[in-house]
């Protein structure tokens, strides 16, 4: 069975508004969580990481929360633009050997 | 500086025929993996390797193999390819523990 998931498979959205792409974890035990996003045709980029120890993290436009309580991870896209047009992926991990991902929410841009 | 290389990038093979994929970093990272990339699957492991000459089973490693000679590549090999290892192929190489996850730009396989 696969511990990540992303609750949806497509999210379509109006360029310029505000996106949010969930995934929810049922390893209890992770410890460290990354969004990443995949373009058609490349392989996964990093986009933002966040530790156990946080619930919150801030980059260039992203912000990612973690809700431990209830095992919930989100990517907060600001002002969304045509080129964050992709799949976004969650991953997990809780030991050295890996990252488990989750299914991909792939990201549609509507002008 | 070019972080992860896979080759090729695309290949077609008949059922049967045997290939491998070479995965070479430049990073020094100590750990490699092989996933695999299906529609609707998201990325599953299938091998990886937590140092120089050694490798480990993932979620999927059922008709694969995998060797690491040498630090810096990563090989993943098919025996007798099946229609089912129809697929894309990404590298990966990272410190461990997830951290400073860097992927290649993946291998597009079709078993025909």
């Amino acid at each position: 069975g696969e511990s990540v998931g992303l609750h949806l498979p497509t999210l379509s959205v109006q360029e310029g508004d505000n996106s949010i792409i969930n995934c929810a974890y049922s390893n209890s035990a992770s410890d460290y969580f990354i969004w990443y996003k995949q373009e058609s045709g490349k392989g996964p980029q990093f986009i933002i990481d966040i530790r156990s120890n946080m619930d919150k993290r801030q980059g260039q436009r992203v912000t990612v929360l973690l809700n431990k309580t209830v095992k919930h991870l989100s990517l907060q896209i600001a002002a969304t633009q045509p080129g964050d047009s992709a799949v976004y992926f969650c991953a997990e991990t809780w030991s050295a050997d890996g990252l488990t991902f989750g299914k991909g929410t792939h990201l549609i841009i509507q002008p | 500086n070019a972080g992860v290389t896979q080759t090729p990038k695309f290949r077609v093979l008949k059922t049967g025929q045997s290939m491998t994929l070479l995965c070479a970093q430049d990073m020094n990272h100590e750990y490699m993996y092989w996933y695999r990339q299906d529609p609707g699957m998201g990325l599953r492991l299938i091998h990886y390797s937590v140092g120089e000459g050694t490798t480990a089973k993932g979620e999927v490693p059922d008709g694969y193999n995998v060797s690491r000679l040498k630090k810096q590549n990563f090989l993943l090999g098919l025996e007798s390819a099946a229609p089912s290892q129809t697929s894309v192929y990404f590298c990966a190489s990272s410190y461990g523990g997830g951290y400073g996850y860097t992927f290649g730009s993946g291998t597009r396989l079709t078993v025909v």
